[in-house]
């Protein structure tokens, strides 16, 4: 069965330290990939996608993901994070259009 | 970690006939259960927020009538899709989570046609 995988359980980082957070999903066929972003006791919210075309994806609030087909890897990132960005970090992959999966999610925390 | 189901997987049904999702926290007790709905080639979109023993909130736009929402208990909340259409085939995922501060947990979706 297709799934997603994130490494990273618990991110601690300073403000403006420079972040990525991995991302590798199982093989499966064509892939449409995401990045959601949840902030406390609120729903996902989408910080990017990639559906084709440029792998190296930009989303709102100065994330980015690129896509490496060969990795089977979304990885997130963001040059300088601020304490804002405290949240949890959901990567998701769409598998033929027709099977979504999430990974476990990465929470991340960012120290004033 | 915490496990959300959602039953069932797949349904198909005829137009005009109603349909019950089902999404169950196994081992927690979930107050806030969130019903997203997802369009092909496009993002999840929030439908509403449930909150146990209280009415959902619905986003804008989504059909309070059509898609009726239940909480009635910590592990159970329920999406009925009512008088269902062929535009109503989507994929539908539910979260669950023990509060409005803990995080998410993902039930792995259903998937509606409706002929």
């Amino acid at each position: 069965a297709q799934s997603v995988s994130q490494h990273n359980h618990h991110v601690i980082l300073s403000e403006a330290a420079s972040l990525e957070l991995g991302c590798n999903y199982s093989y499966g066929g064509t892939v449409n990939l995401f990045w959601y972003v949840q902030y406390p006791g609120q729903h996902l919210q989408l910080l990017l996608k990639y559906f084709s075309g440029d792998p190296l994806v930009k989303g709102i609030k100065g994330f980015e993901a690129e896509f490496i087909k060969s990795k089977f890897s979304f990885n997130l990132r963001k040059p300088s994070v601020q304490w804002s960005d405290t949240a949890e970090y959901f990567c998701a992959v769409n598998y033929n259009n027709n099977d979504m999966r999430f990974g476990a999610g990465t929470r991340l925390t960012v120290k004033p | 970690g915490a496990v959300v189901s959602q039953h069932p997987s797949r349904v198909i049904c005829k137009s005009g006939t109603s349909v019950k999702i089902e999404c169950r926290s196994l081992d927690f007790q979930a107050t806030t259960m969130f019903w997203y709905r997802q369009f092909p080639k496009q993002s999840l979109m929030l439908m509403a927020t449930s909150n146990e023993g209280s009415k959902a909130t619905y986003e804008q736009g989504v059909e309070k009538d059509k898609f009726l929402i239940n909480h009635a208990s910590l592990t159970l909340s329920t999406l009925t899709v009512t008088s269902a259409h062929p535009e109503d085939s989507s994929f539908y995922i539910c979260s669950a989570g023990q509060g409005t501060l803990d995080t998410q947990y993902f039930g792995p979706g259903t998937r509606l046609t409706v002929l």
